[in-house]
């Protein structure tokens, strides 16, 4: 089945950017979408199709998809912005794969 | 939209349980549907898709042959039956809509809260 891979974690200070990646084989021929999640709470999609942003998602949330590496960018990090995010990919014909997830701290 | 989990608890290795999922504030019988689980402070991991007339289905492989997915439509109504059960599948399962109507792959846009599921002896 397919892997993809993310950094366990990510800290930033408040104001600067987040880079989260996801890795995978040619995972730019893919569409990848991403999850926010706070403790205690379900997921919330941020980026869909690679970089489109459901309405109600700040334009802080960017998301880019190239060669073997997806990437989730929040610009102007913001304290709640603190929180787990995931990257999802379907792989042909059946396989719907999570990234094992990435932890942002805000300093 | 609203999603509600509920037939969660404990049960013991071996033993049987089943899930359902209400749907309501949308068309439920044109959304394909997923169960997601998440082991206690791990990550999300897919467990079984249905599409929005129930006639395909698609599992996990840690799933696969004692999990079975199903929805009835004219109830607003996901399952997830569970057998087999063993310990590794403790998790909060979540029920979630694709985005788009009619198709079965592409983003999750709505979750329901979860309902724990505990396997223990």
């Amino acid at each position: 089945s397919y892997v993809v891979t993310q950094p366990p974690s990510v800290s930033v200070a408040p104001g600067k950017t987040a880079r989260i990646t996801c890795g995978g084989t040619n995972i730019g021929d893919k569409s990848v979408h991403w999850y926010q999640q706070k403790p205690g709470q379900a997921p919330v999609l941020v980026i869909s199709y690679d970089s489109d942003r459901p309405s109600g998602i700040p334009e802080r949330f960017s998301g880019s998809n190239s060669g073997n590496t997806a990437a989730l960018t929040i610009s102007g990090v913001e304290a709640g912005d603190e929180a787990d995010y995931y990257c999802h990919v379907w792989d042909s014909p059946t396989d719907y794969v999570f990234g094992p997830g990435t932890r942002v701290t805000v300093l | 939209v609203q999603l509600e989990e509920s037939g969660g608890g404990v049960v013991q290795p071996g033993r049987s349980l089943r899930l359902s999922c209400a749907a309501s504030g949308f068309t439920f019988s044109t959304y394909s549907m997923h169960w997601v689980r998440q082991a206690p402070g791990k990550g999300l991991e897919w467990v079984a898709v249905v599409s929005f007339d129930g006639t395909n289905e698609n599992y996990a492989d840690s799933v696969k042959g004692r999990f079975t997915i199903s929805r009835d439509n004219s109830k607003n109504t996901l399952f997830l039956q569970m057998n087999s059960l063993r310990t590794e599948d403790t998790a909060v399962y979540y029920c979630a809509r694709v985005v788009e109507e009619m198709a079965t792959t592409g983003p999750i846009d709505y979750w329901g809260q979860g309902t724990l599921v505990t396997v223990s002896s």
